[in-house]
């Protein structure tokens, strides 16, 4: 398995303003995502945060509302750019082990709060 | 379209009263089906991985079985710890990093 740290844990967010999550992994691995959890729904994924390349968005996320860095194998930030309360979600980063059976691990997500 | 479907969408048991927790699938290929568990506040935890049709899995009070078309997560005398919501999740030959979840189950145990 893997432990995954993110950064900050929860916050509170005035509309427009931008924030910033980071996600921290105890391992070097090749596959990295993030993903939202909306309140009382299931996890959709965002991207996937590609070591040393531009990410790949999913449908319905952009790169300007959504920027992700991963500089290298154990880290990566996702920003959420002009929040809006539409915003307001759990964020998680996972990560997937080479090697492993093929799931992917999380971390204990970020909760942000737009008002 | 490829979608995952969990029912029911909540679950209320007794301590020791047994049920069952249905994630059916369509894909159009599946490299792997997986559980997890997922606490309020925290992130899901993985459970199990089910590969083929006929495979089952236990894990304490937990098993998880899977068929061709759906997979089930059977909770043998369950106690007040194992409430949560179950999440489960399909993985497709077409698209290695593409996970589909379930809308999740969400279960309560009362003592």
């Amino acid at each position: 398995s893997a432990v995954i740290s993110q950064k900050p844990s929860r916050d509170i967010c005035q509309r427009g303003t931008s924030l910033t999550i980071q996600c921290q992994v105890d391992s070097q691995v090749t596959m990295m995502f993030w993903y939202r959890q909306q309140p009382g729904q299931s996890l959709t994924l965002i991207a996937t945060a590609n070591q040393g390349s531009e990410a790949t968005y999913e449908s319905g996320f952009v790169i300007d509302k959504f920027p992700i860095s991963r500089p290298n194998l154990t880290f990566s930030t996702l920003t959420v750019s002009n929040m809006s309360p539409e915003d307001s979600s759990i964020y998680l980063c996972s990560v997937g082990l080479a090697g492993g059976t093929g799931e992917l691990f999380f971390g204990e997500g970020s909760r942000l709060t737009v008002l | 379209e490829d979608q995952v479907t969990q029912s029911p969408e909540a679950l209320r048991l007794q301590e020791g009263e047994s049920s069952s927790l249905n994630c059916s699938y369509t894909v159009s290929g599946l490299r792997g089906l997986f559980w997890y568990r997922q606490d309020p506040g925290k992130g899901p935890e993985f459970l199990f991985t089910l590969y083929s049709a006929g495979e089952e899995k236990e894990k304490e009070r937990l098993k998880a079985t899977l068929t061709k078309k759906e997979s089930f997560l059977h909770i043998t005398a369950p106690k007040p710890e194992d409430s949560a919501t179950y999440l489960c999740a399909v993985r497709v030959l077409y698209n290695f990093n593409k996970f589909y979840f379930g809308s999740g189950t969400k279960l309560n145990v009362k003592p």
